[in-house]
């Protein structure tokens, strides 16, 4: 299977700093999805972002497949980030939802 | 639109017990539909996915098996739990086109 790094693994924010996670992996890939789990364990859909860049308010994320990593930016950051965010890919010719997932970033903002 | 169903949300159960989860997918068809297991610590790992009615591959060895009666139900089941069981199951869907969606998850204990 792919092989998927991210980092850092723990981070820890001053409410309204802004913040950069990173997702390497080790083969080309045709999915590449960014999650945020709840502290109810619910895994909540950030982004689907194989290649380019996508924002969503305070939330943006870019993907360079050719270079095998993407990269989540969280600006403003709200004590409602707070919670572990995954990235997880899936190998190119496979269904798209086999994805392999990272350990997580878990992301604690203070108030 | 599309949702996702799992239940039940928690459970425990003794040691060589039976097991069975469901997941249900309303709003689409044909869906693709994963069996995904996080375990203590923080990654996903794909138990078993399932293409159609009665099509199902496994993605590791285990003492689970999972089944598809209809095109948007999906079972995860064993016929004898083991403490190692233990976990946070969470059903998944997907399209060809789409990117993947997760239900709620059950957490699942084995005392």
């Amino acid at each position: 299977g792919i092989q998927v790094e991210q980092s850092p693994p723990d981070l820890i924010l001053q409410e309204g700093a802004n913040s950069t996670l990173r997702c390497n992996f080790s083969d080309s890939v045709n999915n590449l999805q960014w999650f945020h789990q709840n502290p109810w364990g619910q895994l909540i859909n950030l982004f689907y972002i194989p290649s380019g860049t996508k924002q969503n308010g305070r939330l943006s994320a870019t993907t360079v497949a050719t270079e095998r990593y993407s990269l989540l930016y969280i600006s403003s950051s709200q004590t409602t980030d707070s919670g572990v965010y995954f990235c997880a890919v899936a190998h190119r010719g496979s269904t798209l939802g086999r994805l392999y997932f990272g350990r997580g970033t878990q992301l604690t903002v203070w108030p | 639109s599309q949702t996702i169903h799992q239940w039940p949300a928690t459970l425990v159960q003794p040691v060589g017990s039976p097991l069975s989860l469901e997941c249900t997918v309303e709003g689409t068809s044909n869906p693709n539909l994963y069996w995904y297991r996080q375990a203590a610590g923080r990654g996903l790992q794909l138990l078993f996915y399932s293409v159609g009615i009665g099509q199902i591959s496994s993605e590791v060895p285990q003492n689970l098996s999972a089944s598809r009666p209809q095109d948007r139900q999906f079972i995860l089941s064993s016929k004898k739990l083991l403490l190692s069981d233990s976990g946070f199951y969470l059903c998944a869907w997907t399209r060809m086109d789409t990117e993947a969606f997760f239900g709620q998850g059950t957490r699942l204990t084995v005392v």
